[in-house]
């Protein structure tokens, strides 16, 4: 199984500010044949699913806010907030989807400070 | 496109969990998706379970955690997709969730999630 660690574990930013949280995989999830990263990011808030914001590593979904970018290729991912607003308090996971089972990282919290 | 979740929230040791997911605003046999079941809680983190999906037969993927153990069955009568646990035991206290996969694309459909508690 692909391991997902993220770090830090929370994170506290004032508003306004740049958020960055990191994934690293056990191994890498660049397919060769498209050249795509498998790596996915997911907000959830309080009693909802998880809301993908990244997909193939830097894609945004639709719908999606500018201020969040997502960057990295092989086992080596960003998630950057350029500047925090209050609504982005949530956590955070990243998931590769390259192989099953798909797995997803142990999330990150993040706090305004 | 909308998944809604249906299903007990309470089950006894030993018992089957089966929860069901309503597929509306696409097809349980579109050869473009892939459907999901996914549980939460806090000693487990998101975990993946499973999945259905048609691409000119049916396939199904299990997550080794629970194989043995776990169903997905799609119903293209009704237009969705169930998860069947057995021999739950207090470990299997999560909060369950359907989703959709495109293919080579992340989750991008979710059911509004049930939380089971195993217990007698």
């Amino acid at each position: 199984d692909i391991v997902m660690t993220q770090s830090p574990d929370s994170l506290a930013v004032s508003l306004g500010e740049r958020a960055t949280i990191n994934c690293k995989s056990s191994q890498s999830v660049l397919y060769s044949s498209n050249n795509k990263n498998y790596l996915a990011w997911y907000q959830q808030k309080p009693g909802q699913p998880p809301k993908v914001l990244i997909y193939w590593a830097s894609t945004r979904e639709s719908g999606v806010p500018d201020r969040f970018s997502g960057s990295g290729s092989g086992t080596d991912f960003t998630l950057t907030i350029s500047s925090l607003q209050a609504e982005d308090v949530a956590v955070y996971y990243c998931q590769q989807h390259y192989s099953t089972p798909i797995t997803f990282g142990q999330g990150t919290r993040l706090e305004i400070k | 496109v909308q998944l809604q979740q249906s299903g007990p929230g309470l089950v006894k040791p030993s018992q089957t969990l089966s929860l069901t997911c309503a597929i509306s605003g696409d097809s349980v046999s579109s050869n473009s998706a892939a459907w999901n079941w996914v549980r939460q809680s806090p000693s487990r983190g998101l975990e993946w379970l499973g999945r259905t999906y048609y691409r000119s037969k049916w396939y199904n993927d299990y997550a080794v955690s629970v194989k043995g153990r776990i169903t997905i069955n799609p119903d293209t009568s009704k237009n969705e997709f169930s998860l069947q646990l057995n021999s739950v035991t207090p470990e299997d206290t999560a909060v369950y969730y359907c989703a959709r996969r495109r293919p080579d694309l992340a989750f991008d459909i979710w059911g509004q999630g049930t939380m089971v508690t195993v217990s007698s």
